[in-house]
């Protein structure tokens, strides 16, 4: 059983370079998500997804795009990476109903220089 | 938006118990939710509440109170393993979760 799969695990970038963070689920979970995860600040939520097709901006999107073309796949794109852009990148999904809990992937972890 | 507030860190003995608690500003209450995160590794659901009360689950219970927009976590029978962050998180009408920053819970034997 997958779940949620990101890749890459783990990413030195130089500043100014274009990056795209993976992120596909096996669950046919309808929401996605993106959350960044900072010392001292917790999770906090980037882009979300409620379904295939349409796209919402979290608390910190800025310099970030996603798309959601279908179910499974929720790219995450830095256009020109920037230092303060260093962190642990969590995807996420939840399925519509019950209690609606996220299943989040293993993160990303990128440095930026 | 959120505003959710937990303790940065607790210490407890291993067999004891520990609360941990939450206090949270929404401007649309849809849910309250606890994670579990070890070092390194990505969080997992613990519970859920969303009416007023206790909901148990074996050695962790968690409280809601809309009312006074306060949670709590408690945990049972603390074990070396149930050192972890717990975080609480919030969900709002449109279904997206704010979390808090995480309260870093060490079980000394």
């Amino acid at each position: 059983i997958a779940g949620i799969t990101q890749a890459p695990t783990s990413q030195i970038l130089a500043a100014g370079r274009r990056m795209t963070l993976r992120c596909t689920q096996d669950m046919r979970h309808n929401a996605m998500y993106w959350y960044r995860q900072d010392l001292g600040l917790g999770l906090r939520l980037i882009h979300y997804s409620n379904t295939a097709g349409t796209t919402g901006k979290g608390e910190v999107p800025d310099g970030y795009s996603v798309s959601r073309a279908n179910t499974d796949d929720f790219p995450l794109t830095l256009a020109s990476a920037v230092p303060s852009q260093t962190s642990v990148y969590f995807c996420a999904s939840s399925a519509s109903g019950d209690t609606g809990e996220l299943f989040f992937g293993e993160g990303s972890r990128l440095t930026v220089l | 938006g959120q505003n959710i507030d937990q303790p940065t860190e607790m210490t407890a003995t291993e067999g004891a118990i520990v609360q941990i608690n939450c206090t949270y500003q929404t401007s649309g209450f849809n849910g309250l939710f606890w994670y579990q995160q070890h070092a390194g590794e990505a969080p997992t659901f613990l519970s859920y509440n969303v009416l007023d009360g206790l909901e148990e689950k074996g050695r962790f219970s968690s409280f809601l109170s809309r009312s006074k927009g306060y949670s709590y976590l408690l945990l049972k029978e603390l074990q070396m393993k149930d050192s972890a962050s717990y975080l609480c998180a919030v969900r709002d009408k449109d279904y997206k979760l704010s979390f808090g920053a995480g309260t870093t819970v060490t079980v000394r034997a």
